[in-house]
């Protein structure tokens, strides 16, 4: 069954520290990979997305994500985070007809 | 450049009443969609739109949820008669035809007591 996977519910960084949130799928071809943030009582906006080509897909905000193949993986990582980065986190696929499929999502605190 | 809007941002409504939903897009986009966001999980395709036509409505309760989208603009989407577990965010969201990327509106916060 195809899937998307976010292991961590929550995660709490101090702030300047760096943040790594996981993603992994199962999918029966490699799905095009997104990453939504949505601050309280906004939307979903959009981070980065990969299609194809160079693995390592840089962001805004600072963000870049790692699309690895052999592990079915497409990690989210910021050198060192914001207070501002406090949000949840979502890593979506979809196919070659753009629905997207999203995970559970994951909460970032940042402590001062 | 204007971006996907949604009303109402909260609506309380008990039981059994009937709701509805509306959403303009950026203007341009083709395909339109309606997500469930259920408070703890990702959000949930409920149905797909390309211009006034449905692609794909597979995980929209049809017995109760319904959606139109006139002239291939605004949509609304209608939840009659409402349930409990109906209490959600329901997200907007519009792109080109050639997809890339789903912009999102603010969502309709409903709450079913």
């Amino acid at each position: 069954a195809q899937s998307v996977t976010q292991p961590d519910i929550h995660i709490t960084v101090s702030e300047g520290a760096s943040l790594e949130l996981r993603c992994n799928y199962s999918y029966g071809a490699t799905p095009y990979l997104f990453w939504y943030v949505q601050s309280p009582g906004q939307g979903l906006q959009l981070l980065l997305k990969y299609f194809s080509g160079d693995t390592l897909v840089q962001g805004i905000k600072g963000f870049e994500a790692e699309f690895k193949r052999s592990q079915s993986s497409f990690n989210l990582r910021k050198p060192s985070v914001h207070w501002s980065d406090a949000a949840e986190y979502f890593c979506a696929v979809a196919l070659n007809d753009y629905k997207l499929s999203f995970g559970a999502g994951t909460t970032v605190t940042v402590r001062a | 450049e204007a971006g996907v809007a949604q009303s109402p941002r909260y609506k309380i409504i008990e039981k059994r009443q009937s709701v509805a939903f509306w959403c303009n897009p950026i203007s341009g986009h083709a395909t339109l969609y309606w997500y469930q966001q259920i408070l703890g999980q990702g959000p949930k395709l409920l149905i797909q739109f390309q211009n006034n036509g449905v692609v794909d409505d597979s995980q929209l309760p049809k017995d109760r949820f319904s959606a139109e989208r006139l002239k291939g603009v605004d949509s609304t989407l209608k939840i009659q008669p409402a349930k409990l577990e109906d209490s959600a965010v329901y997200l907007c969201a519009s792109s080109l035809p050639t997809g890339s990327e789903a912009f999102f509106g603010q969502g309709t916060r409903l709450t079913v007591v």
